[in-house]
């Protein structure tokens, strides 16, 4: 099956830093979200990017599908920002039944200092 | 819109007893799925229900798990009997599984934390 590898998998941030986070998967995909899992253990829809740039306040995500990677930027980081960041991808089935599961990597865990 | 619902929140069981979870997707959405998560790994897909159809359960353990999906929108899943490894977050999640735009990204419910004793 598909591999997701994420890195680093610990950060500390002083607050107000800056950081980035990766993923890399071992096949093409159709499918590639990025979650925030809060100390409570919601996860939290950051963006679903399985290609291309996306902007969402101070966070931003870019995934290159050719090179299978994406990346998560994190500006200016506020204690807020703590908890485990997850990347999931999933590779659709041909025929478009079938299994749509989330294939997560095992996350960064961010804790962000004041 | 609403989100996903999940009951209960906490779930505290001796093994060898069954218990229940309870799944209620975001309006509309005609894709249902059960993660496990275990402490300190990412969420693993359980069972896969597209309307009230099972998609996929490659990954449930059918001895002591069963889910069903009524009607094509609440689900259950329950564990009968629970065994220690149990212990772990369940996580509901749904999605629209249109071929277009964003139709098949996951929307996850607040989880069930079970443990067993």
């Amino acid at each position: 099956g598909i591999q997701v590898e994420q890195s680093p998998p610990d950060l500390i941030l002083q607050e107000g830093a800056n950081s980035t986070l990766r993923c890399n998967f071992s096949d093409s995909v159709n499918n590639l979200q990025w979650f925030h899992q809060n100390p409570w253990g919601q996860l939290i829809n950051l963006f679903y990017i399985p290609s291309g740039t996306k902007q969402n306040g101070r966070l931003s995500a870019t995934t290159v599908a050719t090179e299978r990677y994406s990346l998560l930027y994190i500006s200016s980081s506020q204690t807020t920002d703590s908890g485990v960041y997850f990347c999931a991808v999933v590779i659709a089935p041909y025929s478009g039944a079938g299994s749509y599961q989330l294939t997560f990597g095992k996350g960064t865990k961010l804790s962000v200092i004041p | 819109e609403a989100g996903v619902a999940q009951s209960p929140r906490y779930k505290i069981i001796e093994k060898r007893q069954s218990v229940a979870f309870w799944c209620n997707p975001i309006s509309g959405h005609a894709t249902l799925y059960w993660y496990q998560q275990i402490l300190g790994q990412g969420p693993k897909l359980l069972i896969q229900f597209q309307n009230n159809g099972v998609v996929d359960d490659s990954q449930l353990p059918k001895d002591r798990f069963s889910a069903e999906r009524l009607k094509g929108v609440d689900s259950t899943l329950k564990i009968q009997p629970a065994k220690l490894e149990d212990s772990a977050v369940y996580l509901c999640a749904s999605s629209l599984s249109r071929l277009t735009g964003t139709g098949y990204e996951q929307y996850f419910g607040p989880g069930t934390r079970l443990t067993v004793t």
